[in-house]
Parts: C-alpha cells; structure tokens; sequence
C-alpha cells in the first residue's frame, strides 16, 4: 500500500526566515506529484507538479520553489517567507505519466508566518 | 473567471436526511473527482469519475457524460462522520492540473 508523509506536521516562522517543507511517497514508483496551497477556510490552489525527478514545473509560483530530488521525494522551500504565506500545505501523488489521474494527498504541514 | 461553482456553500442537515452537491464547469471537463477535508484538514478522496456514475455505501456521484459540465455528489442518511468541507476539483486537458471548487461546508447534527 502506499503511504505519503508529510514534514514537519507545523511550522511557525518569522517573516523573511527560510522555509522547507517536505514530502515522501512510499509504495508507489515514478509517481505524478504536486503542491497545494490553502488559505484557512479557502480552496486549495496548485504550486507545482512534478512528472520525473530533477522536473518541477510551476503553476503559481507565490515566491516558493520546489525541487524533486528522488523519485519519492517533493520538497517546498522559500529563501524568505511572506505573511502571505501562512496556511495550509498538502502535497499529493497520482500514477505517473500523461494526463491527470486520481490524486491522494498527504496529512499537510499548516505554516503560519509572524 | 471561475471555472467551477460548487454549490450550497454550507448546508445543515439533521441526521438521516439526504443531500445533494453539486459542481458546474464553465466548460467540458474531462474528468473529476471529490474529496472530503475533516476538521484536521486531512483530504479524503471520495470518487474519482471520467464519466458515469460510482456509489460508495452512503455516497453516490455522478459525471454528465454528454457536455461533462457538471458534477454531482448525493448523500443518503447523513451520519454525523459526513460533516466536513466537500470540495470537487476537475481537470480541463493534459496540463496536470486540477481546478477546484470553492467547496461545501457540510455540518450533520443529531
């Protein structure tokens, strides 16, 4: 069975501090991945996906990166955190290749910035 | 401009009731998927349907197979576990991209 993890569960930062968040993928190779961003009480918006390792491609960039080191890892960071950037993060995977299949997504990290 | 509207907002229901959702696409969707997020924030995938429909004990959803342009999600004999924000989210093409609705804030009371 595959299972997704998230890390750290909660972060609170300082504005203008870095950040890094994670995600791993057990059970499943060569998974599609991707970034969510949730404003409390919103709806999710999209960062990034990621079809390959060394791949990351942006939806809405928000002054974040992301990078897919290994197959199984998704990482998010910034080099200076925004206000705006408190919320919540979900990272999730499909099955690989073309198209977008169902997703299942990770407990989430919740960020909030001070 | 928005590309899904998810409707109700919010709903009520009593326990035992039965409830309808439902998301419209501005235009042909090629496929769709529901989830739930609890109070934790945890998303659960419900269905995920190219066309059709697929029932699930209590759940069931639909997909318009004709103009693929709107989704439904019906629940028959809400339990108390059903509460929680009920979000559609669809995809246009091949771009790995889903668009999401602004979701359901469902509230079952006893």
């Amino acid at each position: 069975a595959q299972t997704i993890h998230q890390w750290p569960v909660a972060e609170i930062k300082a504005v203008g501090s870095p950040l890094s968040l994670g995600c791993t993928i057990k059970g499943k190779s060569s998974p599609n991945l991707y970034w969510y961003w949730q404003a409390t009480g919103g709806t999710l918006q999209q960062l990034f996906y990621s079809i390959t390792v060394g791949q990351v491609e942006s939806v809405v960039q928000l002054n974040l990166s992301a990078s897919r080191p290994k197959d199984d890892q998704f990482i998010l960071s910034t080099e200076k955190l925004l206000l705006s950037h408190s919320g919540f993060y979900l990272c999730a995977w499909s099955l690989g290749g073309t198209g977008v299949y169902e997703q299942y997504f990770g407990p989430g990290t919740r960020l909030t910035v001070l | 401009g928005d590309q899904v509207e998810q409707s109700p907002s919010a709903l009520s229901l009593h326990e035992g009731t039965d409830s309808a959702l439902r998301c419209n696409f501005t235009t042909t969707m090629r496929s769709v998927q529901w989830f739930r997020q609890n109070s934790r924030g945890s998303l659960i995938s419900l269905f995920y349907l190219a066309s059709g429909t697929k029932e699930n004990g209590r759940l069931k959803s639909a997909f318009d197979s004709k103009e693929r342009r709107y989704s439904t999600l019906h629940i028959r004999d809400a339990q108390l576990e059903d509460s929680g924000t009920y979000f559609c989210a669809a995809d246009m093409d091949s771009n790995y991209q889903l668009i999401w609705g602004s979701g359901t804030k469902l509230i079952i009371k006893p």
